[in-house]
């Protein structure tokens, strides 16, 4: 079975403080992992696939990595607009039928002004 | 920016009441998931269709719990009869490439009284 696993659970920063939030997982052969933002009362906001080892994706403030095992988000200076809660999901590779997002139950980001 | 539509937004039910929330899916999307999101479990995969055939509907309730996609523009979840702990937020999602992930709708935010 698929599983994702995030940490930290909950990470407070100081405006222009970078850190990165983990993701890592356990799935039999990717097909994508994907990240995602949500904040509060809305839905989940994509913002990166990733598929393979090695690949980095950047938007902004924001970097993904993948690695075999695990993905990094990491932030550099961000500001108080990047609080929000941060998901991971993975897609595993399989037969025709298998297109099941499995999800993290996230990161939840503060960044104080 | 082409959006998934939920209705209705909130939903506040007695015990024991028919719960019926509603999903467009972002036309040309052949992936469909219905998620359930709450503080505890996070976000929790319910069912999904893909070219509008049911793929997986493992993580629901199949006592109470029905998803059906009458045609390419409608999705809908049933809960019959609703109970206390269903109470929580109802995601739908629709994509059909993975490098543009899936996009999620606003959630239904159900209240079972």
């Amino acid at each position: 079975e698929d599983q994702v696993t995030q940490s930290p659970e909950a990470l407070r920063l100081q405006e222009g403080e970078s850190s990165s939030l983990n993701c890592s997982y356990t799935v039999s052969g990717l097909r994508g992992l994907f990240w995602y933002r949500q904040d509060p009362g809305k839905g989940p906001e994509f913002l990166f696939t990733l598929y393979s080892a090695g690949e980095e994706k950047e938007k902004e403030r924001l970097k993904a990595t993948l690695t075999k095992k695990e993905s990094f988000l990491h932030i550099t200076a961000p500001k108080p607009e990047d609080s929000a809660t941060y998901l991971c999901a993975v897609q595993a590779r399989g037969g025709g039928s298998n297109y099941k997002l499995t999800f993290g139950k996230g990161t939840l980001l503060t960044v104080n002004p | 920016d082409a959006r998934v539509t939920q209705t209705p937004r909130h939903k506040v039910t007695e015990m024991g009441q028919e719960v019926t929330m509603r999903c467009q899916p972002i036309l040309g999307h052949n992936t469909v998931f219905w998620y359930r999101q709450t503080m505890m479990q996070g976000l929790e995969l319910l069912a999904y269709f893909r070219n509008r055939a049911p793929l997986d509907d493992s993580g629901m309730p199949k006592d109470r719990f029905s998803a059906e996609m009458p045609d390419a523009t409608l999705a809908t979840l049933k809960i019959q009869p609703s109970e206390p702990r269903d109470s929580a937020v109802y995601f739908c999602a629709s994509g059909s490439r993975i490098p543009y992930g899936y996009t999620f709708g606003s959630g239904t935010r159900l209240t079972v009284v």
